[in-house]
């Protein structure tokens, strides 16, 4: 149950976009469109905002939007607010009946 | 109000064992799988075990043999039973909820406040 690998940190100025990485391998991202993404402020609980690769769950911004390609999944978060400065994790399904996350990427809104 | 609430953390001597608790209220956790995610201080999240709605369980590599996930579905609680801890098992401990009607393991749609163990 290797961590899937994320870049440490990114950043972005209001109103850019940015992407966050989240690289597994053929026996969990690219081979199951199970990926979810997370949302964590300092000192908070997870939020939820990303599953099935790219959908989202109700009261999630559409600013926020997934894709994968391969072995990568991707999150895309657009028109960058300062709400948005936080720590994500992505997360996979891995058989079997098991959870890996990312390492986490630390986005800094500049 | 749909919400989970852990228990139970606290400072424990190595080799210890000491029992989590999570108090569901708004649903009902026998309808949904349940998980424990737990993050080390300043490190990112580890996912350590589930329940599924029929009982079943599962447990990452690193608890297996020391960890029990298991539920009171008449107190609406789930519970992690940890033993023989040691320092690697230092972190907040968080019950979270799978969402309904989803295929992925990995979609928690409700977390509770995490509860800190420090060994």
């Amino acid at each position: 149950q290797s961590a899937l690998t994320q870049p440490a940190s990114v950043s972005g100025s209001p109103g850019q976009s940015i992407t966050i990485s989240c690289t597994g391998t053929s026996s969990d991202v690219g081979n199951y469109d199970l990926v979810s993404w997370y949302q964590q402020h300092p000192g908070k609980a997870p939020k939820f905002i990303m599953y099935g690769v790219n959908k989202r769950p109700s009261g999630i911004s559409d600013r926020f939007s997934g894709s994968k390609s391969g072995n990568t999944a991707s999150l895309t978060i657009s028109g960058l607010q300062a709400e948005d400065e936080a720590d994500y994790y992505c997360c996979s399904y891995v058989p079997s009946n098991m959870v890996v996350f990312g390492g986490g990427t630390k986005l800094t809104v500049l | 109000e749909v919400q989970l609430v852990e228990s139970g953390g606290g400072l424990i001597q190595p080799g210890g064992s000491l029992k989590l608790s999570c108090a569901a209220s708004g649903f009902t956790i026998g309808n949904n799988y349940m998980t424990w995610v737990r993050q080390p201080p300043g490190k990112g999240l580890q996912w350590v075990s589930v329940i599924f709605g029929g009982g079943a369980t599962y447990y990452a590599d690193s608890v297996k043999a020391r960890f029990i996930v298991s539920r009171e579905i008449s107190k609406n609680t789930l519970y992690l039973q940890m033993n023989n801890l040691g320092a690697e098992d230092t972190a907040v401990y968080y019950c979270a909820r799978g969402k309904g009607n989803s295929p992925g393991l990995g979609d928690f749609d409700l977390w509770g406040q995490g509860a800190l163990v420090t060994v």
